[in-house]
């Protein structure tokens, strides 16, 4: 089975901190995604990455920055964490674009 | 990229069939059709993709006319269960044509009443 995983599934930071939110797949897959979850507005990409240092901005990618060094591993990167980036996010990664997603169980992220 | 309507939320009982539909007015001829079902605290899981006609696995079923403007999730004999998010996406592999960004957009929520 692929397996996703996600550095932590509850977190509390500070506004202002620097935050890192790691993500690791065992398949082998070259895409990786970043996507934030939010009541009523659905899931929203924020990153993905189709190689190894590559990167593309999805519809929300301000206040964040990724890093892919391997290819098993996608962070994301809050810079200075703001109250409004308090959110459910989740990691993906896939073989191609658009063939099957597989998700890791996701990071709740509260910024007090 | 197509954008996806869907409806909002939608209620049903267990054991009947419930078809969700999902509209894509100006989807692209390399564009693919994929479904995923969203469980409360968990992540999205693929049910399934199709390109034209009819597509079946052992989960739903997949429905899309010849103008392929519009998909139908079709879930037999729903359970109690089957209670989560439906999103339909729109798109194609950059390589085939399409575009890079998949949307989720804000899904359907179905709820199966005993």
């Amino acid at each position: 089975d692929v397996k996703v995983t996600q550095s932590s599934r509850y977190l509390v930071k500070r506004t202002g901190e620097k935050v890192f939110l790691e993500c690791v797949q065992d398949m082998d897959h070259e895409n990786m995604f970043w996507y934030r979850q939010d009541p009523g507005l659905g899931l929203r990409l924020i990153y993905f990455s189709y190689d190894v240092k590559m990167k593309e901005k999805g519809d929300i990618p301000e206040g964040y920055s990724v890093s892919r060094e391997k290819k098993e591993r996608f962070s994301l990167i809050l810079e200075s964490a703001s109250t409004n980036q308090t959110s459910m996010y989740l990691c993906a990664s896939t073989v191609g674009q658009y063939y099957e997603q597989y998700f890791g169980p996701g990071t709740r992220l509260t910024v007090t | 990229l197509a954008k996806t309507t869907q409806p909002i939320s939608m209620d049903s009982y267990e054991g009947q069939e419930v078809n969700i539909t999902c509209s894509h007015n100006n989807i692209a001829t390399n564009d693919y059709i994929t479904w995923y079902q969203q469980f409360p605290s968990q992540g999205p899981r693929f049910i399934i993709q199709g390109y034209k006609t009819k597509v079946t696995n052992e989960v739903a079923s997949l429905f899309i006319p010849a103008d392929r403007k519009s998909s139908t999730l079709s879930l037999p004999r729903v359970s109690l269960s089957d209670t989560a998010v439906y999103y339909c996406l729109v798109g194609a592999p950059p390589l085939s044509g399409g575009s890079y960004i998949p949307t989720f957009g804000r899904g359907t929520s179905l709820i199966v009443h005993p």
